[in-house]
């Protein structure tokens, strides 16, 4: 069956420090990966996307890398602070004309000052 | 104004009530869609529609319906509510007619609770 899997634990990182955040899938040929922000009680707001022939993509402190072979995208946030603690969604379009996401279930990520 | 809107943002309910969720959006998007979130499961889709005349089933569908009034109207309505439906719900949009436009733009959400 397909699968999306992010960390389940909250990382913990210190302010000032890279935070890097992983999204395995399984059975997935993806066309594409996305990834979002979501703060408590609010709607998910989108980040970036990276297509399945880019290895990475880049937007200010942003970094996100996309392994086809690995089946793996890897999220960083370089010079973390207090203000990026949020959760962290993947969401991956299935390679069949871009239709709908599915999403993981979200990496909480706390960065203390 | 926010660009996707969701009425009402809070809803207490009662088994068995008919329930309808309500979204709105400004920004002249094709598709909408319809998610349910709950602690440990993540976003599921119940419903997507590419344009007006096209809805199909998400992941979730059973003991939900859609209809899309307007290309920026897309309600969700619980026929029948139940407790296992008590969770958060999001409406999302995108444009699919712009290319390299992928990316959804979520409302606020609906915190409902069937007791």
């Amino acid at each position: 069956s397909q699968k999306i899997e992010q960390n389940s634990e909250a990382l913990n990182i210190q302010e000032g420090k890279t935070a890097t955040l992983t999204c395995n899938y399984t059975n997935y040929s993806p066309a594409y990966l996305q990834w979002y922000r979501q703060d408590p009680g609010r709607g998910p707001v989108f980040l970036l996307l990276i297509r399945e022939n880019e290895k990475e993509k880049r937007k200010e402190r942003l970094k996100v890398t996309f392994d086809t072979t690995l089946k793996q995208s890897l999220f960083h946030i370089t010079a973390s602070q207090p203000a990026d603690s949020a959760t962290y969604l993947c969401a991956l379009a299935p390679n069949s004309g871009y239709s709908t996401l599915t999403f993981g279930k979200g990496t909480m990520l706390l960065v203390s000052p | 104004d926010a660009d996707v809107t969701q009425t009402p943002r809070n809803r207490i309910t009662k088994t068995g009530k008919r329930i309808m969720l309500e979204c709105s959006q400004t920004k002249g998007h094709d598709r909408m869609y319809w998610y349910r979130q709950d602690p440990g499961l993540g976003l599921r889709l119940i419903y997507y529609s590419f344009d007006v005349k096209d809805i199909n089933k998400g992941e979730i569908s059973d003991g939900y319906s859609v209809s899309r009034q307007a290309q920026a109207k897309f309600s969700l309505s619980l026929e029948s509510a139940i407790p296992n439906q008590t969770a958060l719900y999001f409406c999302a949009t995108s444009d699919h007619r712009r290319a390299n436009s992928y990316e959804q733009f979520f409302g606020p959400g609906t915190r409902l609770t069937v007791l």
